[in-house]
């Protein structure tokens, strides 16, 4: 399978100031990669497409202002959680599509962060 | 719309004795199905996934998982679970708009007695 690296694996930061995730496929040119936000022990939920060299889709009711989403090359998507609040204090995981035909995406190991 | 229900939140079972995961789904075609493991401090690994052919079929780790389309379910079994098998496990259709996406259950949170 596709390997997946996130950095930071953890941040910590004042409110109001804003965080940039990385999410990186290590050996696979990946053209659609996905972001998710999942709460304490809750399930994964769906933020946003990211298309290489395109906008990125938001899902309903994600602020694509407040999450920003850039994927400038086929191994590297980021999200920027701009002027944060401890509301968006949460747990950051991208993927990656592996195979369009049957939707199979690889997972990062996610991002904690917490907004003081 | 797509959904997924896994119906129990969080199951203990002794090291060694059998399993079973629940998952049901509501879709209006053949499904794309998966489950995935999710281990503290760690991303969300695949263990299998069905999309067509034959209905029983085997993942990593033992695991395995028998796809009913007259059941609308997609329940997730292992003959001899070890210590190690404690996590938090997600079942997942796929779903798509124009891109592919997933939905996810609830998860079941799977907690071993020794």
């Amino acid at each position: 399978g596709a390997v997946v690296s996130q950095h930071p694996s953890w941040v910590i930061c004042k409110s109001g100031t804003s965080v940039k995730i990385e999410c990186r496929s290590l050996d696979f040119q990946a053209t659609t990669m996905f972001w998710y936000r999942q709460f304490p022990k809750q399930s994964l939920m769906l933020m946003a497409t990211s298309n290489e060299g395109s906008k990125a889709t938001y899902e309903q009711g994600v602020e694509k202002d407040k999450f920003l989403i850039n994927h400038a090359s086929l191994t590297l998507s980021t999200l920027t959680v701009t002027s944060a609040h401890p509301e968006d204090s949460s747990f950051y995981i991208c993927s990656v599509l592996r195979d369009r035909a049957i939707n199979e995406q690889f997972f990062g190991p996610g991002t904690r962060l917490t907004v003081l | 719309a797509q959904s997924v229900t896994q119906p129990d939140i969080h199951i203990t079972v002794s090291e060694g004795a059998s399993l079973e995961l629940r998952c049901n789904y509501s879709y209006g075609a053949t499904p794309y199905l998966f489950w995935y493991v999710q281990s503290p401090g760690q991303g969300l690994q695949l263990l299998l996934k069905y999309f067509s052919g034959d209905t029983l079929v085997q993942g990593i780790k033992g695991f395995e998982a028998e796809f009913k389309r007259s059941q609308s379910s997609f329940n997730l079994r292992k003959p001899s679970v070890h210590w190690s098998d404690a996590a938090e496990y997600f079942c997942a259709v796929g779903r798509f708009q124009g891109a592919q996406k997933l939905v996810f259950g609830q998860g079941t949170r799977l907690t071993i007695n020794p």
